[in-house]
């Protein structure tokens, strides 16, 4: 199986910068996704690493260590926009292919 | 181009009932994915359809199906509804299989269902 472990709730100030954990244990996974959800929203994707390292977009980087089984969000220039709730996925590989999300991190972003 | 529309948007039942929600997606994707939402059990995976075929399930009793049809738009129907049933239900497409790992996802605006 797949679990995904993410804080529940993060606070950052508005202009500062803020990074989202995941961490997850899985027998095997393509990628890691990061998505964002506004209260009474669809989730909409943010992000992609298929490898380990940094990937950037924006505002919003996110990395990937397999070898630590440990991803993170990075936030930057914070905006009131940006409180949201975001959500760490993997798609399993081999006989799981499946996507699994994570827990998910209520961001509040304050003036 | 259009995005992920699920119809309708806000479904009352009563225990019991049976209930068959809608998603189309978008133009020239052949992949559906459906989703559950509650705040106790966060996002879960209820099963892909690709073609018309259905390719991978979660972990749901039997009570919940969908199908696909030729145009990739997709159904799903919840039978003998429980107050647990009450959540959001998402669909999600993409243009190749989820398992291919190339492709996004794209979300509709989901489903909210309410069982009393």
């Amino acid at each position: 199986g797949q679990s995904l472990e993410q804080p529940s709730e993060v606070t950052a100030v508005e202009g500062a910068i803020v990074q989202i954990n995941c961490t997850y244990q899985t027998s095997g996974f393509y990628g890691l996704s990061w998505y964002q959800q506004h209260d009474g929203g669809a989730p909409t994707f943010l992000s992609y690493n298929a490898l380990d390292g940094l990937e950037e977009t924006g505002r919003f980087s996110s990395f990937l260590s397999r070898s630590d089984s440990y991803g993170y969000l990075l936030l930057q220039e914070l905006q009131m926009k940006d409180s949201a709730s975001y959500f760490c996925a993997v798609l399993g590989s081999g006989g799981y292919q499946k996507v699994t999300f994570g827990t998910g991190t209520k961001l509040q972003v304050i003036p | 181009k259009a995005g992920v529309t699920q119809t309708p948007r806000y479904l009352i039942k009563t225990r019991g009932q049976q209930v068959t929600l809608s998603c189309s997606p978008i133009s020239g994707h052949r992949s559906v994915s459906w989703y559950q939402q509650t705040p106790g059990q966060g996002l879960q995976f209820l099963f892909e359809y690709f073609s018309e075929t259905q390719r991978n399930k979660g972990n749901f009793p039997g009570r919940f199906s969908g199908r696909q049809f030729s145009n990739s738009r997709s159904e799903m129907n919840v039978s003998t509804l429980e107050l647990g049933d009450s959540a959001l239900y998402l669909c999600a497409s993409s243009a190749l299989p989820v398992a291919s790992g190339k492709d996004t996802q794209y979300f509709g605006p989901g489903t909210r269902l309410t069982v009393l």
